[in-house]
């Protein structure tokens, strides 16, 4: 069975910093791979998906995500932050035509104004 | 709809009770996913419904937990005999196709004393 990991359970920064969250999965096969954001009191919303072609995704809000098929990652970056980005990341998955998704414990990120 | 809408916010009650958890997805999502959401925890698969019917039911911790589907819309999550360990908040989601983006609710807290 497929798996995802988020190494970074709390992330703390300062406004302005850059900002890179660890994603690695594991699963041999074909993946599809997204980051979802959850802002204090909000809804668990989409930032991102890779399903194929270019490695490299924009999401909303200036973030963007690489996947690295060689090191089954799918890191999430944004070269500022703001204090508005403060909140609740979580990697998932889907693999091998399930419908299933695979959620990663989620990292909370606290940007200091 | 405009979104993902489940009831109730909130819902407080005693071990060994019964509750109904409520979820109206987006209409004409096909894709209907239930989750549990504990304290420092990633989303918990529960059970996913296409349409009316429900293929994967394996995260279903207990046979205490059940859910239905009608008219390919409103799904219902029942809990019964509550035990404390079920406290949680759980989510649900909904999609248009199983393999896209999913639209999530704003949950419903469920404390049991």
């Amino acid at each position: 069975a497929q798996s995802v990991s988020q190494h970074n359970h709390h992330v703390i920064l300062s406004e302005a910093a850059s900002l890179e969250l660890g994603c690695n999965y594991s699963y041999g096969g074909t993946v599809n791979l997204f980051w979802y954001v959850q802002y204090p009191g909000q809804h668990l919303q989409l930032l991102l998906k890779y399903f194929s072609g270019d490695p490299l995704v924009k999401g909303i809000k200036g973030f963007e995500a690489e996947f690295i098929k060689s090191k089954f990652s799918f890191n999430l970056r944004k070269p500022s932050v703001q204090w508005s980005d403060t909140a609740e990341y979580f990697c998932a998955l889907t693999a091998g035509g399930s419908y299933i998704p695979t959620f990663g414990r989620g990292t909370s990120l606290i940007v200091h104004p | 709809g405009a979104g993902v809408s489940q009831s109730p916010s909130n819902k407080v009650t005693e071990k060994g009770k019964d509750v109904e958890l409520r979820c109206d997805p987006i209409s004409g999502h096909t894709a209907l996913y239930w989750y549990r959401q504990s304290l420092g925890q990633g989303l918990e698969f529960l059970i996913y419904f296409q349409g009316n019917s429900a293929p994967d039911k394996s995260g279903l911790p207990s046979d205490r937990f059940s859910a239905e589907r009608t008219g390919g819309s409103v799904s219902t999550l029942t809990i019964q005999r509550t035990q404390q360990e079920d406290s949680a908040v759980y989510l649900c989601a909904s999609s248009f196709m199983g393999d896209n983006e999913q639209f999530f609710g704003p949950g419903t807290r469920l404390t049991v004393l």
